[in-house]
């Protein structure tokens, strides 16, 4: 799988657009981008994937550069409860071994 | 409500005993997974079961070992053979092979006096 290059922190006002970006330069042709959280000593939350396209579901939205080397996950307006550290994550989702590789992703504070 | 069920939530253990958690999903799906944590770090796999009765070993499977004959459990048996047992442990399920799609479980944290 790619190896993704994260933020270690980032702050966010309130109220305001989030946007936590993850490089994953040497991704392949098919491996998806994952994004999850983790608020405080839970277990992770998945937020949304994508392969090519940009993607929103009612929590985020992922947007993909079109050479695919790197994605942003936008929270639209952030909340106090968004506070958590944020993972990116290149899969490839195919027959074989399987791994799904947490690294130390963005911690995100959200700021009143 | 479906979901993941972890216990115990908080574990003490002195050091050279076997401690077992626990792992129950009531989702009907296929795949679960163990997962360690440790303070400031990312996930790292243990084990992982696709199906029934099959199990494969993640990155750091040493000193640990799993089960699955029913499809709704998994539990992880941290041995005395794992020399830094002490962690947080987090259990996951997926509906299918080949996600990357997981439920996440509220998480066991061990701790070794």
């Amino acid at each position: 799988d790619a190896k993704t290059t994260q933020p270690t922190s980032m702050d966010c006002a309130e109220g305001r657009a989030a946007n936590l970006p993850c490089n994953h330069s040497t991704i392949s042709g098919n491996e998806y981008v994952y994004w999850y959280r983790q608020i405080h000593s839970q277990g992770p939350q998945y937020i949304i994937h994508g392969l090519k396209n940009n993607e929103t579901n009612e929590m985020a939205s992922l947007i993909i550069t079109e050479d695919r080397k790197s994605s942003t996950l936008i929270l639209p307006h952030a909340t106090l409860r968004d506070t958590a550290v944020y993972y990116c994550i290149v899969l490839y989702s195919g027959a074989g071994s399987y791994q799904l590789t947490f690294g130390k992703g963005t911690k995100l504070s959200v700021i009143p | 409500d479906g979901g993941i069920t972890q216990s115990p939530k908080y574990l003490f253990r002195k050091e050279g005993q076997n401690v077992t958690l626990s792992c129950e999903q009531n989702l009907n799906h296929d795949a679960m997974y163990w997962y360690r944590q440790d303070p400031g770090q990312g996930l790292r796999l243990i084990y992982y079961s696709q199906i029934v009765n099959d199990f494969q070993k993640g990155d750091i499977a040493e000193g640990y070992s799993v089960s699955r004959e029913k499809k709704e459990s998994f539990p992880l048996t941290v041995t005395s053979a794992q020399k830094n047992p002490t962690a947080f442990y987090l259990c996951a399920s997926s509906v299918r092979q080949f996600t990357g799609e997981l439920f996440f479980g509220e998480g066991s944290r061990l701790t070794v006096l």
